[in-house]
């Protein structure tokens, strides 16, 4: 089966740093480029960056940019998400998925990680 | 980036067909065919329904359908049932090599 599966959420002050793993199963993680994307509490989906394959590229929300930084370890099937300085506003479940259908079908998704900042 | 425009809800009785829209710009929804829409039931990952505007992914019911005109993307849901009750959400890749979501349409069976 092919499943993701996130870790390294938690509670952290503002200003305070986090890392975010996303861990791959049943497929060959580095043929596919890997999306995080995050749920604040009540409110909607939103992108946040995605890294090539190989990882050659990555892009980032402009709301995270500068903050936050992906990478991956495909020795080690996992992909991840750095995020520094972080705000009250960045309180989120955070999910990664995989681009897996089509031009743009992210699929599977991972069952998120919940990222606490508050003080 | 601006989150593409959803309704905030429609709703349908069983076996009535809904249609919700997802609005953007020519930089994103009207530049390109690369439309996907997802469900998501609370507390659960969200699931890929349409992908690059009107495919299905395997598994998916053809009662879901997808498409495009201009700036605004649709997606149908004919035959409603009580299943597809959930939360759905447009998403477009965008001229600045991001992507972007849709507010999100909270969809109720009557």
């Amino acid at each position: 089966e092919e499943r993701l599966v996130e870790s390294g959420g938690g509670r952290v002050q503002p200003g305070g740093s986090l890392r975010l793993s996303c861990e791959g199963y049943g497929f060959i993680f580095s043929d596919y480029w890997i999306h995080w994307v995050r749920q604040a509490p009540g409110k909607g989906l939103v992108w946040v960056s995605r890294i090539r394959g190989d990882a050659s590229g990555a892009t980032y929300a402009d709301s995270v940019k500068g903050r936050f930084t992906i990478s991956r370890d495909n020795a080690k099937n996992t992909a991840y998400l750095q995020m520094n300085s972080l705000r009250v506003e960045d309180t989120a479940v955070y999910y990664c998925a995989r681009l897996g259908v089509g031009d743009t079908g992210l699929d599977p998704w991972g069952l998120g990680t919940l990222v606490t900042v508050s003080s | 980036q601006s989150a593409l425009t959803q309704p905030a809800s429609v709703s349908g009785s069983p076996g009535q067909s809904i249609t919700i829209s997802c609005t953007g710009t020519s930089s994103d929804v009207g530049g390109y065919y690369y439309v996907t829409w997802y469900q998501h039931h609370p507390g659960k990952a969200p699931k890929l329904v349409i992908y690059d505007v009107s495919n299905r992914p395997s598994g998916i019911s053809d009662r879901f359908s997808g498409s495009k005109s201009g700036n605004t993307a649709s997606l149908t849901i004919s035959g409603l049932q009580a299943e597809d009750e959930a939360d759905y959400y447009c998403t477009s890749y965008t001229n600045t090599y991001t992507y972007v979501f849709g507010t999100g349409t909270k969809v109720t069976v009557l």
